[in-house]
């Protein structure tokens, strides 16, 4: 089975703290992705990877930014949170083609004071 | 960009009745997947569908990629206390290199 690990489940941080979201997947998948979600508005993409050091920028990028040094780890970083980034955030992995089926984590809600 | 219309928005279903979710597309999609996210979990897949015309079952769920390749519906049989929580479709067009998800539909089962 496909296995995607998110390093919090829950998460509270301060406005203007730098935030780091840890992902790791054990199926040498070659593509892993962030998502914010949000009520009422589904799953957005903030950024994606189809290969080591390699990203894209998703519909949402602004304010944050990843890093993909290891094929199985995929890191969301928040350089100074603020409010509006109080969320659920979704790790997914995939492989062979970028638009392949998802396996998604358990999520990390991420609450900015 | 592409967009994926997925209805209802939320339902209210009694335990054992039949449920009928649907998701359309303004453009054709070669995927269509569909996926079960319990409260304060992530997103399960459930069910995959890559033909047009294709049907597809996974025990009480039953989910077809629509002949037209715009549509693609889910239908959840004999409902029960456990399938509470958010469906979501999502699928692929030939334009949009990723993944496009519907805002989901939220699933109340009365027991």
């Amino acid at each position: 089975d496909v296995k995607v690990t998110q390093s919090s489940r829950y998460l509270v941080k301060r406005t203007g703290e730098k935030v780091f979201l840890e992902c790791v997947q054990d199926m040498d998948h070659e593509n892993m992705f962030w998502y914010r979600q949000d009520p009422g508005l589904g799953l957005r993409l903030i950024y994606f990877s189809y290969d080591v050091k390699m990203k894209e920028k998703g519909d949402i990028p602004e304010g944050y930014s990843v890093s993909r040094e290891k094929k199985e780890r995929f890191s969301l970083i928040l350089e100074s949170a603020s409010t509006n980034q109080t969320s659920m955030y979704l790790c997914a992995s995939s492989s062979g083609q970028i638009t392949d089926t998802q396996y998604f984590g358990p999520g990390t809600r991420l609450t900015v004071l | 960009g592409q967009q994926l219309n997925q209805s209802p928005q939320s339902m209210f279903i009694q335990e054992g009745e039949d449920v009928s979710m649907n998701c359309t597309s303004s453009s054709i999609f070669n995927t269509w997947l569909w996926y079960k996210q319990d409260p304060g979990e992530g997103p399960v897949l459930l069910i995959a569908l890559y033909k047009a015309g294709e049907l597809t079952s996974n025990g009480r769920l039953t989910a077809q990629f629509g002949i037209t390749r715009k549509d693609s519906f889910l239908n959840i049989s004999a409902s029960i206390p456990s399938d509470v929580g958010i469906y979501f479709c999502a699928g692929t067009g030939g334009s949009q290199g990723n993944l496009i998800f519907g805002k989901g539909t939220k699933l109340s089962v009365k027991p």
